[in-house]
């Protein structure tokens, strides 16, 4: 069955220092990954995504996650956290992308502190 | 990016009444739109799949006399909340896919719903 795990319940970063958040998935075929972030009162907003090709993958905000097949994970990362990047991030897995070709599966998600 | 939006954002209501909740694509169309719900420091869990012009597909042990979910339009989706009780108190969010080449999903603000 597909699932996606996030060890990492509540992380807490200085403003400034690098980020790295986990996620390993479960998929039996080739997966589509995503990292939603959602702050308090907003929707879910995609970061970035994972279809083929280069593993290493550039999103908005200054994210990136790299595909690591062998490892089944998909970190996100970021060099040099903001106090704004506070929130709730959840990798998600896909079956396909969007449309009829399926729905996501989410992992618990990481709540993202920043100290001044 | 494409907008996603739901109404009501709040809703509290009287255990036994029924509890609409409006998804709406603002600026594209989706012939299909996935309903979710996530409980307090949990993963987002898919409930049903709306198909516009046809009965939603829902999820194991999702009630589906329970949530009734009709896709009225190309760009409109309700989820109604039967009949609700205190244990279906909970954060709704829906999302839509975009077709073509990003194919991507986006998320709606979500809903909170509290039974009394």
């Amino acid at each position: 069955a597909q699932s996606v795990t996030q060890p990492d319940i509540h992380i807490t970063v200085s403003e400034g220092a690098s980020l790295e958040l986990r996620c390993n998935y479960s998929y039996g075929a080739t997966p589509y990954l995503f990292w939603y972030v959602q702050s308090p009162g907003q929707g879910l907003q995609l970061l970035l995504k994972y279809f083929s090709g280069d593993t290493l993958v550039q999103g908005i905000k200054g994210f990136e996650a790299e595909f690591k097949r062998s490892q089944s994970s998909f970190n996100l990362r970021k060099p040099s956290v903001h106090w704004s990047d506070a929130a709730e991030y959840f990798c998600a897995v896909g079956a396909g992308y969007g449309g009829s070709q399926g729905n996501l599966i989410f992992g618990k998600g990481t709540k993202l502190s920043v100290k001044p | 990016g494409a907008v996603v939006s739901q109404h009501p954002s709040r809703v509290i209501c009287k255990s036994g009444t029924s509890v609409k909740i409006e998804c709406r694509s603002l600026d594209f169309q989706a012939t299909t739109m996935f309903w979710y719900r996530q409980f307090p420091k949990q993963s987002l869990m898919l409930m049903a799949t709306s198909n516009e012009g046809s009965k939603a597909t829902y999820e194991q042990g999702v009630e589906k006399d329970k949530f009734l979910i009709n896709h009225a339009s190309l760009t409109l989706s309700t989820l109604t909340v039967t009949s609700a009780h205190p244990e279906d108190s909970s954060f709704y969010i829906c999302s839509a896919p975009t077709s073509g080449r990003s194919d991507t999903q986006y998320f709606g603000p979500g809903t909170r719903l509290t039974v009394l």
